[in-house]
């Protein structure tokens, strides 16, 4: 069965520390993935996704993540965290042959807390 | 370029009561996504839409909830009576479409239901 796990539901850092949120993903056609980002009281805003090529993508507000096919995960990064990154972060997998009615799988969340 | 819209942002209803949220997705996009969001979880997918025809509507509770997207462009999503249980945000997505880099989803702000 197809599914996406984020393993840690709540992360504090101090402002200015490095960040590292996991994802892993089950199934084993090849997946397409994102992150998506949730302030309180908002939708969600894509971060960053993989489709093909580079396994190391670049995304907005100076976050990364890495696929890695052999560990089947795509972890999220950031070298230094500010205040304002306090926020849920959500991976979403889908799988390209999956078919027509393919959708998109989502982790339960990880919540960012901010120390000061 | 606009993002999703959706309205309204907030919405407060007593049980029993109609409800109707509204969604116009981004100019050229022909997919058009509705999910719900209960709190401290990820999006649940209810239907999805190509142009006006819905494709996947599989985890949409029709005994009390319907969805069109007339002109297949924007969408409504109403409940029919509302229930205590209804509580939760509602966020709409579109796509440019369902191939590769074509399927990344962008999100509305959503609207918060609160059923009293």
């Amino acid at each position: 069965a197809q599914s996406v796990t984020q393993p840690d539901i709540h992360i504090t850092v101090s402002e200015g520390a490095s960040l590292e949120l996991r994802c892993n993903y089950s199934y084993g056609a090849t997946p397409y993935l994102f992150w998506y980002v949730q302030s309180p009281g908002q939708g969600l805003q894509l971060l960053l996704k993989y489709f093909s090529g580079d396994t190391l993508v670049q995304g907005i507000k100076g976050f990364e993540a890495e696929f890695k096919r052999s560990q089947s995960s795509f972890n999220l990064r950031k070298p230094s965290v500010h205040w304002s990154d306090a926020a849920e972060y959500f991976c979403a997998v889908t799988w390209s042959r999956a078919g027509n009615n393919r959708k998109l799988i989502w982790g339960l969340g990880t919540s960012l807390a901010v120390n000061p | 370029e606009a993002g999703v819209v959706q309205s309204p942002r907030y919405k407060i209803i007593e049980k029993k009561q109609p409800v109707a949220f509204w969604c116009n997705p981004i100019s050229g996009h022909n997919t058009l996504y509705w999910y719900r969001q209960n709190l401290g979880q990820g999006p649940e997918l209810l239907i999805r839409y190509e142009n006006e025809e819905a494709v996947d509507d599989s985890q949409l509770p029709k005994d009390r909830f319907s969805a069109e997207r007339l002109k297949g462009v924007d969408s409504t999503l109403k409940i029919q009576p509302a229930e205590l249980g209804d509580s939760a945000v509602y966020l709409c997505a579109s796509s440019l479409g369902l191939a590769g880099e074509q399927e990344t989803q962008y999100f509305g702000p959503g609207t918060r239901l609160l059923v009293l």
